[in-house]
């Protein structure tokens, strides 16, 4: 079935950067595409943005557009989440989610538990 | 993109059937199937429990079922029981290739 984990999560300053990652395991990393998805305290699920399966094609939340990036190294079988100009409303826990299909089938047969950003002064 | 629209609640008895709804537009939920279902209970990782609009994945009770209907997708739990009692998200692509979820519904067991 394999495993997700997240890190990179902490407590970062409005303006400041922060990179998370996904360790996969467990599965062919390589031939799936990857979403990142997250939940700020108390509130409902925002998908973020996805990866196809060799990186080639990418697709953001007008949310984070311009200001994150996500990329992949297939051969460390892990996943990025580049944040930049970081706001106080991008505070939630980060999931990194696989997608079913190398493309994009548009749904998550696995997740990693989390990884908390905080944006505070 | 507007998130999806579900009941912030619902609620039954041990045994009952519940229907939580999905509405969104022509340009995601009536659009395409790619409608999905996911069940989170506090503190965990969202668990996938129906994907396009009514498929169930490989060891989620047949309980759960999805269908959809025009703008509005509509997840049903038969025979509800007190382990059912989480946060239920449900979620569809749309036009602008993207994922929207809708905000979520606390389904209570009584």
């Amino acid at each position: 079935q394999g495993q997700l984990v997240e890190s990179g999560g902490g407590v970062v300053q409005p303006g400041r950067s922060l990179r998370l990652s996904c360790a996969a395991s467990g599965f062919t990393f390589s031939s799936y595409a990857m979403h990142w998805v997250r939940q700020a305290p108390g509130k409902g699920l925002e998908w973020v943005v996805v990866i196809s399966y060799d990186g080639s094609n990418k697709y953001y939340a007008d949310s984070v557009k311009g200001r994150f990036t996500i990329s992949r190294d297939n051969s460390k079988n892990t996943l990025y989440l580049e944040m930049n100009s970081l706001r106080a409303e991008d505070t939630a826990v980060y999931y990194c989610a696989k997608d079913t299909g190398s493309w994009y089938n548009w749904y998550f047969d696995l997740w990693g538990r989390g990884t908390l950003v905080t944006v505070s002064a | 993109q507007s998130a999806l629209t579900q009941p912030a609640s619902v609620s039954g008895s041990p045994g009952q059937s519940i229907t939580i709804s999905c509405t969104g537009t022509s340009s995601d939920v009536g659009g395409y199937s790619y409608v999905s279902w996911y069940q989170q209970h506090p503190g965990k990782a969202p668990k996938l429990m129906i994907y396009d609009v009514s498929n169930r994945p490989s060891g989620v009770s047949n309980r759960f079922s999805g269908s959809k209907s025009g703008n509005t997708a509509s997840l049903t739990i038969s025979g509800l029981q007190a382990e059912d009692e989480a946060y239920f998200y449900c979620s569809s692509y749309t036009s602008s290739s993207t994922l929207v979820f809708g905000g979520g519904t606390k389904l209570t067991v009584l």
